[in-house]
């Protein structure tokens, strides 16, 4: 499955929201997947899995909806400390698959 | 808490091997699948290979498969990866990652809960 996230880069000032998508090119199985936050020289940060549940100390900033080919991470008043590339990935379908990622800047 | 730490690497040259490793705590090690993740610079995640907790299953993506061997010591609470014949595409920050207990319907190794730091490999001449 191939996944292709839009737009490449966001670019939002401190409180604004910002809307991150993820289309898949064939439904992801049971809603099965993820997203992360990868924010300058750091490895990955899971925030999102089943994909709407955030994963353990993700701020409650952080939202994500969608199902079959259409999915969304939602940041509402956006920090700076959000600026970073978020990545979703598909744990539906075997070969597991990421896509190119978002950037996020922060004004 | 959970903590990987990868090391090994390191600068080699093209058709050359290295060993990573990746040391974990704070979970039962054995229980769960392990997976290496890559990125190149300046690029975005790709698996690289995942092992199941009693090493029984093995899977690698196309790009290294017959060149890379995935391994773990659950006694060590350690992950391997060998790579040989490496090429400059090969370059790239290597991360080890865990996953969550078994997910019913889910292809494994599921979701990636927690990263290690990252081990940067140079394949240059």
């Amino acid at each position: 499955i191939v996944l292709t996230q839009s737009p490449g880069t966001l670019s939002l000032s401190p409180g604004e929201r910002a809307t991150l998508s993820c289309r898949a090119s064939q439904s992801v199985t049971s809603s099965f997947l993820a997203w992360y936050q990868q924010k300058p020289g750091q490895a990955p940060r899971l925030l999102i899995h089943g994909a709407t549940s955030r994963a353990t100390g993700v701020p409650d900033r952080f939202s994500a909806s969608g199902s079959g080919t259409d999915f969304t991470l939602t940041i509402t008043r956006l920090e700076t400390e959000d600026s970073a590339v978020y990545y979703c990935h598909q744990y539906g379908s075997s070969p597991l698959t990421f896509g190119g990622g978002t950037k996020v800047e922060i004004k | 808490q959970v903590k990987l730490a990868e090391s090994g690497g390191d600068l080699v040259k093209p058709g050359g091997s290295l060993r990573l490793s990746c040391v974990a705590s704070g979970f039962t090690f054995n229980d769960y699948y392990m997976t290496w993740i890559r990125q190149a610079p300046g690029k975005g995640l790709e698996w690289v290979s995942y092992i199941d907790g009693r090493s029984t299953f093995t899977r690698y993506a196309d790009s290294v498969k017959g060149r890379f061997t995935i391994s773990r010591d659950n006694a060590k609470n350690s992950l391997y990866l060998q790579m040989n014949s490496l090429r400059a595409e090969d370059t790239a920050v290597y991360y080890c990652a865990s996953s969550p207990p078994p997910i019913f319907g889910a292809f494994p190794p599921y979701y990636f809960n927690y990263w290690g730091q990252g081990a940067l490999v140079t394949v240059s001449s």
